[in-house]
């Protein structure tokens, strides 16, 4: 059974204009989330995180947005470059036990950014 | 330069030996972490270590071995065990396992089957 889920496999959009990108989770003891965006035959690259106690994060272009109450997230990249084509990876943290916490992944978003 | 380093890029097994993939960090992180990546699919946890001399199984450890002797290190080992290893994996590190860090990725290990 998924826990992260990213619905859209693929996302194009205009240079210039927002990207979207869309994750839901289902379990309610995830209290931390991550984005990490990742480049072709490369490891995944931290992108920016929110806190279960924030509904806003924001890092330059890039802003997380939290909606607990509908275990939904979403990151907005305004305005979008064409250096932003990548596969964006949805990820959600819990207290795993022993001290330790485990990173769930969502499938990922491929967004291409068309100049 | 600080960050992860795994080795080599492309591993080519054939069907009943054992392979081992690595995995070096020179971040001074106390956690680790070996991933799994198959096509259109999410990152499966294999296996995570939070210190020295001390491992824990993931989702899917079946068929996988781990060691960790020195901090820096963190080597998997696919075994004849595992009937369908063909995939990317990923190796991770954070500062520690408790807390809500992210962790720092090396760039993969893809390994097909002869």
């Amino acid at each position: 059974d998924q826990q992260v889920k990213q619905n859209s496999p693929s996302l194009s959009v205009q240079e210039g204009r927002i990207s979207i990108l869309n994750c839901d989770y289902t379990n309610s003891m995830f209290d931390y989330f991550l984005w990490y965006k990742k480049y072709p035959a490369e490891g995944p690259t931290f992108l920016i995180s929110i806190s279960s106690i924030k509904d806003k994060n924001e890092d330059g272009r890039f802003t997380v947005f939290l909606n607990k109450s509908a275990k939904h997230l979403s990151l907005h990249i305004v305005p979008s470059q064409p250096g932003d084509s990548a596969v964006y990876f949805c990820a959600a943290v819990a207290y795993s036990g022993a001290g330790s916490y485990q990173l769930t992944f969502g499938k990922g978003t491929k967004l291409s950014v068309i100049p | 330069d600080g960050g992860i380093t795994q080795s080599p890029k492309y591993l080519f097994r054939k069907e009943g030996q054992n392979v081992t993939l690595s995995c070096e960090q020179n971040l001074n992180h106390d956690a680790m972490y070996w991933y799994r990546q198959d096509p259109g699919q999410g990152l499966r946890l294999i296996y995570y270590s939070q210190i020295v001399n001390d491992f824990q199984k993931g989702d899917i450890a079946e068929g996988y071995s781990v060691s960790r002797e020195k901090k820096e290190s963190f080597p998997l080992t696919v075994t004849s065990a595992q009937k369908n290893p063909t995939a990317f994996y990923l190796c991770a590190s954070s500062i520690t396992s408790q807390g809500r860090q992210p962790q720092h990725f090396g760039d993969g290990t893809r390994l097909s089957i002869l």
